[in-house]
């Protein structure tokens, strides 16, 4: 069964403080993974797109890696900011439209 | 910059009503999508439309569910018969090229059903 999983659930840390988020899937064949943010009530923004042959790919603060071998995906985030509080999600894509969310994990940044 | 605008923001209907969402895709955009999200819960797809026509649908998106792109600007979700468990937020989304993984989302539509 195609299924995204992530850890952790959520997540506390202080502003300028890094935190990793990470992103497990079965989905196969495996087209391409993306994280986005989601703010509360607001529709999921893009962070950034992977494909198959790409290990890391960075959007300012953001950082995603892959390993394909291994179906993880890890998304840090350097220096956090207020602002970054949010839902993250992973989504994995496989043929076809086959979209697998993941359940997202919850970040607060306190001050 | 160009967004996915959706309508209402919150729609209060009583079971077994009809509902239409309604999106309207970025301009030059050729794909477009449904997504539910019931509260607490994880994104869903519903479906996937292109050249006026359902590309593809999930297990969620049954007979009381349809879509249209009734001109060159919307594009709408009806459910014919709400039921109490279709309370949940619909995020519409779209993309442009067919080689492209970026969808774009809009803010999404509160359906609630009492």
């Amino acid at each position: 069964k195609n299924q995204v999983e992530q850890s952790p659930q959520s997540l506390i840390i202080l502003e300028g403080k890094n935190c990793t988020l990470q992103c497990n899937y079965t989905v196969s064949p495996f087209s391409n993974l993306r994280w986005y943010k989601q703010d509360t009530g607001r529709g999921p923004v893009s962070l950034t797109i992977m494909t198959f042959s790409e290990n890391t790919k960075s959007n300012g603060r953001y950082t995603a890696t892959l390993d394909a071998d291994t179906k993880q995906s890890s998304l840090h985030i350097t220096a956090s900011q207020l602002s970054d509080s949010a839902s993250y999600i992973c989504v994995v894509s496989g043929t076809g439209q086959n979209f697998v969310f993941g359940p997202g994990t919850r970040l607060s940044v306190l001050p | 910059e160009p967004e996915v605008t959706q309508t209402p923001s919150h729609q209060v209907t009583q079971m077994g009503q009809e509902v239409i969402l309604r999106c309207v895709p970025i301009s030059n955009h050729l794909y477009f999508y449904w997504y539910r999200q019931i509260l607490g819960q994880k994104v869903e797809f519903l479906v996937s439309f292109y050249n006026n026509e359902i590309s593809e649908k999930s297990e969620i998106f049954d007979d009381q569910f349809s879509v249209e792109r009734p001109d060159g600007s919307n594009f709408t979700l009806k459910i014919r018969s709400t039921k109490l468990e279709d309370s949940a937020m619909y995020f519409c989304a779209s993309k442009g090229q067919p080689n492209s993984y970026e969808q774009y989302f809009g803010p999404g539509t509160r359906l609630t059903v009492t």
